[in-house]
């Protein structure tokens, strides 16, 4: 089955640390995207990418990189310089036709400890 | 520019009422709208989509939603709830001229009352 898949489903880190949220797709999608979401809010835009090696800054995009060089994968790196950065982490694709939705991973809750 | 608007942080119904989840959208061109729910820990899952046609459009576990232009509107609706339906529902809007990124609405919660 085609999907999106996002590891590890939890990850804590320690102050000062940096961590790397997996997303992997098999469904030949050229866009791939990744969102925050924080308790009682909505979706926030950290980067996104249309196609292999080319990637853009979206709301959110401080405290975090991101690398695109193979078509399947878009790993989003948590850096020491995010200050908050407890909150739920969602990825997600999409074909860049229009009239095409996104396919969500089910998301990496990251947590400092 | 391009926005989606969800009124209601939150919308409690009785199961077995018809439920009612709000959307006005803005775009520049022809909209593209989606509708997605989240339960609790979990990705958004896609539910139904409106992209050109009939106005009414039918999707995933017996939700429709009705596109209305004039309106600029994509309510999500169903006739009987379930205390099953309870979760995080988004609105999307993708513009048809052009930028291929779909804009979110900031979620309402719907809570099913038994």
């Amino acid at each position: 089955d085609g999907g999106i898949t996002q590891s590890p489903k939890y990850l804590f880190r320690k102050e000062g640390q940096n961590v790397t949220l997996s997303c992997e797709q098999n469904l030949n999608h050229d866009a791939m995207y990744w969102y925050r979401q924080d308790p009682g809010q909505g979706l926030r835009l950290i980067y996104y990418s249309q196609i292999v090696n080319d990637f853009q800054k979206g709301d959110i995009a401080e405290g975090y990189s991101v690398s695109r060089e193979k078509k399947e994968s878009f790993p989003l790196t948590v850096t020491s310089a995010q200050k908050n950065p407890t909150a739920f982490y969602l990825c997600a694709s999409s074909k860049s036709r229009q009239g095409y939705g996104y396919t969500f991973g089910s998301g990496t809750r990251l947590t400092v400890v | 520019a391009q926005s989606v608007a969800q009124p209601e942080d939150q919308v409690n119904v009785a199961e077995g009422n018809p439920l009612t989840v709000k959307c006005t959208y803005s775009v520049s061109g022809n909209p593209y709208l989606f509708w997605y729910v989240q339960y609790p820990n979990r990705g958004l899952q896609f539910l139904l989509k409106y992209i050109t046609g009939d106005n009414l459009v039918k999707g995933s576990y017996g939700f429709e939603a009705e596109f209305n232009k004039s309106q600029t509107s994509f309510h999500l609706k169903k006739p009987s709830a379930l205390v099953s339906d309870s979760a995080l529902y988004f609105c999307a809007v993708r513009d048809s001229t052009g930028a291929n990124n779909l804009f979110f609405g900031t979620g309402t919660r719907l809570t099913v009352i038994p």
